[in-house]
Protein backbone atom coordinates (compact mmCIF):
# COMPACT_ATOMS: atom_id res chain seq x y z
CA UNK A 1 0.00 0.00 0.00
CA UNK A 2 1.41 3.64 -0.86
CA UNK A 3 1.99 6.09 2.03
CA UNK A 4 3.72 5.61 5.20
CA UNK A 5 3.91 2.77 7.52
CA UNK A 6 4.97 2.15 10.99
CA UNK A 7 5.72 -1.11 12.71
CA UNK A 8 5.14 -2.33 15.37
CA UNK A 9 1.71 -0.46 16.31
CA UNK A 10 1.60 -1.80 19.74
CA UNK A 11 5.20 -2.66 22.01
CA UNK A 12 6.23 -3.42 25.37
CA UNK A 13 9.56 -3.95 26.39
CA UNK A 14 11.49 -3.60 29.70
CA UNK A 15 13.92 -1.20 30.98
CA UNK A 16 17.50 -1.75 29.68
CA UNK A 17 16.33 -3.38 26.12
CA UNK A 18 17.00 -2.38 22.97
CA UNK A 19 13.91 -1.48 20.77
CA UNK A 20 13.96 -0.68 17.08
CA UNK A 21 11.07 1.09 15.81
CA UNK A 22 9.94 0.81 12.35
CA UNK A 23 8.87 3.78 9.60
CA UNK A 24 8.94 2.83 5.88
CA UNK A 25 7.04 5.62 3.06
CA UNK A 26 6.72 5.07 -0.52
CA UNK A 27 6.34 8.34 -1.76
CA UNK A 28 9.90 8.61 -1.65
CA UNK A 29 9.95 11.35 0.36
CA UNK A 30 13.60 13.18 0.90
CA UNK A 31 12.49 14.29 4.23
CA UNK A 32 11.68 11.53 7.05
CA UNK A 33 10.97 12.68 11.08
CA UNK A 34 10.34 11.05 14.03
CA UNK A 35 8.50 12.64 17.15
CA UNK A 36 6.89 11.56 20.37
CA UNK A 37 3.84 12.58 21.46
CA UNK A 38 3.21 12.56 25.69
CA UNK A 39 0.28 13.71 27.43
CA UNK A 40 1.30 18.28 28.00
CA UNK A 41 3.83 18.24 25.65
CA UNK A 42 2.66 17.88 22.40
CA UNK A 43 4.50 16.49 19.65
CA UNK A 44 8.16 16.87 19.69
CA UNK A 45 10.93 16.37 17.33
CA UNK A 46 14.02 13.37 17.83
CA UNK A 47 15.51 13.08 14.88
CA UNK A 48 14.77 14.19 11.26
CA UNK A 49 16.76 13.31 7.95
CA UNK A 50 17.25 15.12 4.68
CA UNK A 51 18.15 12.45 2.43
CA UNK A 52 19.86 9.00 2.93
CA UNK A 53 22.89 8.93 5.36
CA UNK A 54 21.84 12.50 6.75
CA UNK A 55 20.49 12.93 9.85
CA UNK A 56 20.43 15.68 12.57
CA UNK A 57 18.66 15.79 15.81
CA UNK A 58 15.74 17.36 17.04
CA UNK A 59 14.68 18.66 20.16
CA UNK A 60 14.47 15.25 22.49
CA UNK A 61 16.98 13.01 21.06
CA UNK A 62 18.48 11.69 24.03
CA UNK A 63 18.52 8.07 23.94
CA UNK A 64 17.84 7.53 20.78
CA UNK A 65 19.79 6.39 17.36
CA UNK A 66 18.54 6.96 14.09
CA UNK A 67 19.80 5.41 10.53
CA UNK A 68 18.96 6.49 7.05
CA UNK A 69 20.61 3.92 4.74
CA UNK A 70 17.90 3.65 2.42
CA UNK A 71 15.40 6.34 1.38
CA UNK A 72 12.17 5.28 1.88
CA UNK A 73 13.06 3.48 5.60
CA UNK A 74 14.13 5.51 9.20
CA UNK A 75 14.17 3.10 11.78
CA UNK A 76 14.38 4.54 15.07
CA UNK A 77 16.58 2.71 17.80
CA UNK A 78 16.23 2.77 21.41
CA UNK A 79 19.60 1.11 22.84
CA UNK A 80 19.01 0.83 26.58
CA UNK A 81 14.71 1.63 27.05
CA UNK A 82 13.77 3.97 30.37
CA UNK A 83 10.42 4.11 31.40
CA UNK A 84 10.76 7.77 30.14
CA UNK A 85 10.94 6.64 26.60
CA UNK A 86 7.31 5.31 27.00
CA UNK A 87 4.96 7.44 24.31
CA UNK A 88 3.49 7.00 21.05
CA UNK A 89 6.07 7.69 18.61
CA UNK A 90 5.28 9.17 14.92
CA UNK A 91 7.37 8.97 11.85
CA UNK A 92 6.48 11.66 9.27
CA UNK A 93 8.04 12.64 6.01
CA UNK A 94 7.83 15.23 3.21
CA UNK A 95 9.06 16.20 -0.33
CA UNK A 96 11.60 18.42 -0.84
CA UNK A 97 9.02 20.52 -3.25
CA UNK A 98 7.00 20.92 -0.26
CA UNK A 99 8.94 20.85 2.82
CA UNK A 100 6.64 22.05 5.45
CA UNK A 101 3.59 19.94 5.14
CA UNK A 102 4.66 16.68 6.61
CA UNK A 103 2.45 13.40 6.58
CA UNK A 104 2.28 11.26 9.45
CA UNK A 105 2.29 7.34 9.82
CA UNK A 106 -0.46 6.01 12.42
CA UNK A 107 2.34 5.85 15.31
CA UNK A 108 3.54 3.57 17.21
CA UNK A 109 2.64 3.04 21.38
CA UNK A 110 5.66 1.99 22.94
CA UNK A 111 5.78 0.72 27.22
CA UNK A 112 8.82 0.25 29.10
CA UNK A 113 8.03 -1.70 32.07
CA UNK B 1 10.26 27.73 26.93
CA UNK B 2 7.31 26.36 24.19
CA UNK B 3 7.18 28.42 21.26
CA UNK B 4 3.70 27.35 20.21
CA UNK B 5 1.22 27.91 22.14
CA UNK B 6 -2.89 26.34 22.20
CA UNK B 7 -4.33 27.56 26.20
CA UNK B 8 -7.24 25.44 25.66
CA UNK B 9 -6.84 22.12 25.92
CA UNK B 10 -10.43 21.20 25.02
CA UNK B 11 -13.49 22.90 23.48
CA UNK B 12 -17.09 22.09 23.66
CA UNK B 13 -19.22 23.12 20.59
CA UNK B 14 -22.70 22.29 19.63
CA UNK B 15 -23.20 21.18 16.52
CA UNK B 16 -23.76 23.12 13.09
CA UNK B 17 -22.07 26.26 15.25
CA UNK B 18 -18.92 27.86 14.32
CA UNK B 19 -15.87 26.20 15.95
CA UNK B 20 -12.65 28.67 16.43
CA UNK B 21 -9.46 27.45 17.49
CA UNK B 22 -6.35 29.50 18.38
CA UNK B 23 -2.99 29.52 18.78
CA UNK B 24 0.01 31.31 19.63
CA UNK B 25 3.34 31.56 18.88
CA UNK B 26 6.46 33.45 19.65
CA UNK B 27 9.33 32.91 17.64
CA UNK B 28 9.32 35.90 14.70
CA UNK B 29 10.79 33.77 12.73
CA UNK B 30 8.14 31.18 11.99
CA UNK B 31 6.71 32.00 8.82
CA UNK B 32 4.65 29.10 7.90
CA UNK B 33 1.60 27.54 10.23
CA UNK B 34 -0.25 24.70 9.81
CA UNK B 35 -3.34 23.07 11.96
CA UNK B 36 -3.33 19.04 11.88
CA UNK B 37 -5.91 16.94 13.46
CA UNK B 38 -5.62 13.67 15.24
CA UNK B 39 -8.41 10.86 15.92
CA UNK B 40 -7.28 8.49 18.91
CA UNK B 41 -5.19 5.64 17.65
CA UNK B 42 -4.38 7.45 14.05
CA UNK B 43 -1.39 9.62 13.20
CA UNK B 44 -2.19 13.51 12.53
CA UNK B 45 -3.61 14.37 9.28
CA UNK B 46 -2.66 17.20 7.86
CA UNK B 47 -5.81 19.83 7.51
CA UNK B 48 -4.97 23.34 6.19
CA UNK B 49 -1.91 25.48 6.00
CA UNK B 50 -1.00 29.61 5.33
CA UNK B 51 2.06 31.31 4.47
CA UNK B 52 3.13 34.48 6.71
CA UNK B 53 2.55 36.59 3.61
CA UNK B 54 -1.49 35.44 3.85
CA UNK B 55 -3.70 36.89 6.17
CA UNK B 56 -6.20 34.07 5.39
CA UNK B 57 -6.51 30.82 3.88
CA UNK B 58 -9.74 28.97 3.36
CA UNK B 59 -10.90 25.27 2.45
CA UNK B 60 -14.22 24.34 2.43
CA UNK B 61 -15.70 24.38 5.77
CA UNK B 62 -12.06 25.26 7.36
CA UNK B 63 -10.42 28.87 7.24
CA UNK B 64 -7.18 29.31 8.75
CA UNK B 65 -6.71 33.46 10.12
CA UNK B 66 -3.29 34.79 10.68
CA UNK B 67 -2.94 37.95 13.03
CA UNK B 68 1.44 38.24 12.72
CA UNK B 69 1.78 41.13 14.56
CA UNK B 70 0.28 39.57 17.47
CA UNK B 71 2.12 36.50 16.59
CA UNK B 72 -1.69 34.82 17.02
CA UNK B 73 -3.72 32.39 14.85
CA UNK B 74 -6.93 30.62 14.37
CA UNK B 75 -8.70 27.77 12.89
CA UNK B 76 -12.56 28.71 12.04
CA UNK B 77 -14.96 25.67 11.53
CA UNK B 78 -18.01 26.24 9.83
CA UNK B 79 -20.52 24.48 10.15
CA UNK B 80 -19.41 22.48 12.66
CA UNK B 81 -19.86 18.36 12.55
CA UNK B 82 -19.70 15.73 14.60
CA UNK B 83 -16.69 13.86 12.48
CA UNK B 84 -14.74 17.07 13.80
CA UNK B 85 -14.27 15.80 17.23
CA UNK B 86 -10.42 15.29 17.15
CA UNK B 87 -7.45 17.11 18.79
CA UNK B 88 -6.34 19.69 16.78
CA UNK B 89 -2.54 20.33 16.62
CA UNK B 90 -1.00 23.75 15.37
CA UNK B 91 2.31 23.97 14.03
CA UNK B 92 4.99 26.24 12.66
CA UNK B 93 7.91 26.04 10.96
CA UNK B 94 10.70 29.10 10.64
CA UNK B 95 11.49 28.07 6.98
CA UNK B 96 15.08 28.15 7.66
CA UNK B 97 15.67 24.49 6.25
CA UNK B 98 12.75 24.54 4.08
CA UNK B 99 10.34 22.83 7.01
CA UNK B 100 13.08 19.90 7.06
CA UNK B 101 14.26 20.40 10.13
CA UNK B 102 10.61 19.55 11.40
CA UNK B 103 8.14 21.49 13.14
CA UNK B 104 7.29 23.17 16.12
CA UNK B 105 3.82 21.94 17.78
CA UNK B 106 1.91 23.07 20.34
CA UNK B 107 -0.01 20.77 22.99
CA UNK B 108 -3.15 20.48 21.21
CA UNK B 109 -7.31 21.58 21.86
CA UNK B 110 -9.68 18.35 22.04
CA UNK B 111 -12.69 19.44 20.42
CA UNK B 112 -15.63 17.84 21.13
CA UNK B 113 -19.03 18.39 18.75
CA UNK B 114 -22.12 17.85 20.66
CA UNK B 115 -25.25 16.90 18.58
Amino acid sequence: DAGITQSPRYKITETGRQVTLMCHQTWSHSYMFWYRQDLGHGLRLIYYSAAADITDKGEVPDGYVVSRSKTENFPLTLESATRSQTSVYFCASTSSGNTDTQYFGPGTRLTVL
Amino acid sequence: DQQVKQNSPSLSVQEGRISILNCDYTNSMFDYFLWYKKYPAEGPTFLISISSIKDKNEDGRFTVFLNKSAKHLSLHIVPSQPGDSAVYFCAASDGSGGGADGLTFGKGTHLIIQP
